[in-house]
């Protein structure tokens, strides 16, 4: 039972661009979420992170919306470059249990010229 | 420096055989995760410590084990009994949450395990 799920697999863009990723969850009681981007044969790395508290958390050209009553988040990449290209997770955590981390599947985004 | 460190990189193993997994980290973090890695699943969770000598099981712990016995430390054992052992194990370490809400996990560069 997959409780974190991007349902996209994958992302194509062009340099410049909005790349927007999507996340959707069904455990309501997640009040944490996360997105890491992930090169191959590499660990993920932290992107940027909301708390269910919030709707909206920018950094840079990062930009993570939170909508609980929908249970969907979604990354915003503006403007997209090349060296985005790479999977990237969402992942979230519950309040019944705050450090388990749970990942969904990856989208792959490729980012071209 | 402060990191989390896997290794080995790459892991080769007969099969029926048990191989441990190595990761330790000086980060000073409570807690401690074992993830897999396989084509089109993501991170799936297969166990996690909080704590110095407690761990749980994740979503897919049969077949694996861990021990918690250093902060520092939290090495996976992949026994004989996983069905499907070849796989990229990453291992990740975080402040808990109950100390700072807004943490994230720090990943390790992962381990490739592959059974001939």
């Amino acid at each position: 039972d997959q409780q974190v799920k991007q349902n996209s697999p994958s992302l194509s863009v062009q340099e410049g661009r909005i790349s927007i990723l999507n996340c959707d969850y069904t455990n309501s009681m997640f009040d944490y979420f996360l997105w890491y981007k992930k090169y191959p044969a590499e660990g993920p790395t932290f992107l940027i992170s909301i708390s269910s508290i919030k709707d909206k958390n920018e950094d840079g050209r990062f930009t993570v919306f939170l909508n609980k009553s929908a249970k969907h988040l979604s990354l915003h990449i503006v403007p997209s470059q090349p060296g985005d290209s790479a999977v990237y997770f969402c992942a979230a955590s519950p309040t019944y249990n705050t450090d388990k981390l749970i990942f969904g599947t990856g989208t792959r985004l490729q980012v071209f010229p | 420096d402060g990191g989390i460190t896997q290794s080995p990189k790459y892991l080769f193993r007969k099969e029926g055989q048990n191989v441990t997994l190595s990761c330790e980290q000086n980060l000073n973090h409570d807690a401690m995760y074992w993830y897999r890695q396989d084509p089109g699943q993501g991170l799936r969770l297969i166990y996690y410590s909080q704590i110095v000598n407690d761990f749980q099981k994740g979503d897919i712990a049969e077949g694996y084990s861990v021990s918690r016995e250093k902060k520092e430390s939290f090495p996976l054992t992949v026994t004989s009994a996983q069905k499907n052992p070849t796989a990229f194990y990453l291992c990740a370490s975080s402040i808990r949450r109950d100390r700072d809400l807004n943490t994230e996990a720090f990943f390790g560069q992962g381990t490739r395990l592959t059974v001939v």
